[in-house]
């Protein structure tokens, strides 16, 4: 089965400094896709960045970025330069190319402290 | 703003009630997705419909439904309703049929009493 976990439930930093979240997970598959989505408080899902598994290079957008692990089944964020703005939960979620069932973590609730 | 509209924003119905809940995707996707996010179970996919048809399923109740109508809206139908249905759906949709970028609406806050 294919299982996406969070291992950090929360995880607080200061604002413009750098905040890593972790994701793991479980898969026999060679072709997926792994993705990070934000949920603020006005509970709307907004996804921030996206990793094709066969891409060895990491996805970047702005101020985000990952490390995709691939042998090992880790895809962390990093959140560089963290402002106010980026509080909120943030989910990993896994889906196999041929298969549109996302399986989503847990969930880690970033705070940001001013 | 996304471009996905649902309707309505909240819902407060009695258990064995049966609802409604309706996405309307971004202009020109072809696919929606309805998903369900609880406290106890996370963010579950419900099932996928693009241009009309079922595309997939994913952990969906019996007693839940969907369908895709010709101008491409959703609907999505649950019944016999239990406290343990309260949650969060949302509708996300993306152009192609493979999920690979998908755009989520607000969400429907469910509240079974």
């Amino acid at each position: 089965a294919q299982t996406v976990t969070q291992s950090q439930p929360e995880m607080s930093v200061q604002e413009a400094e750098t905040v890593t979240l972790s994701c793991t997970y479980d898969t026999s598959e060679s072709d997926y896709y792994l993705f990070w989505y934000k949920q603020p408080p006005s509970r709307q899902m907004i996804l921030v960045i996206r990793q094709e598994a066969y891409k060895q290079q990491n996805a970047t957008e702005n101020r985000f970025s990952v490390n995709f692990q691939k042998a090992a089944k880790s895809f962390s964020l990093k959140i560089s330069d963290s402002q106010l703005g980026d509080a909120a939960m943030y989910f990993c979620a896994y889906k196999v190319d041929n298969n549109n069932d996302m399986r989503f973590g847990a969930g880690t609730r970033l705070t940001v402290k001013p | 703003d996304s471009g996905v509209t649902q309707t309505p924003k909240h819902l407060i119905t009695a258990t064995g009630q049966r609802v409604t809940l309706r996405c309307s995707p971004r202009s020109g996707d072809l696919s929606v997705y309805w998903y369900q996010q609880s406290l106890d179970q996370g963010l579950q996919f419900l099932i996928q419909y693009y241009n009309g048809e079922e595309r997939a399923k994913g952990n969906i109740l019996e007693r839940f439904s969907a369908q895709q109508f010709p101008d491409l809206h959703s609907e999505l139908n649950l019944s016999s309703l239990e406290l343990g249905d309260s949650a969060l759906y949302f509708c996300a949709s993306s152009v192609g049929d493979r999920y690979t970028e998908a755009f989520f609406g607000q969400g429907t806050r469910l509240t079974v009493v």
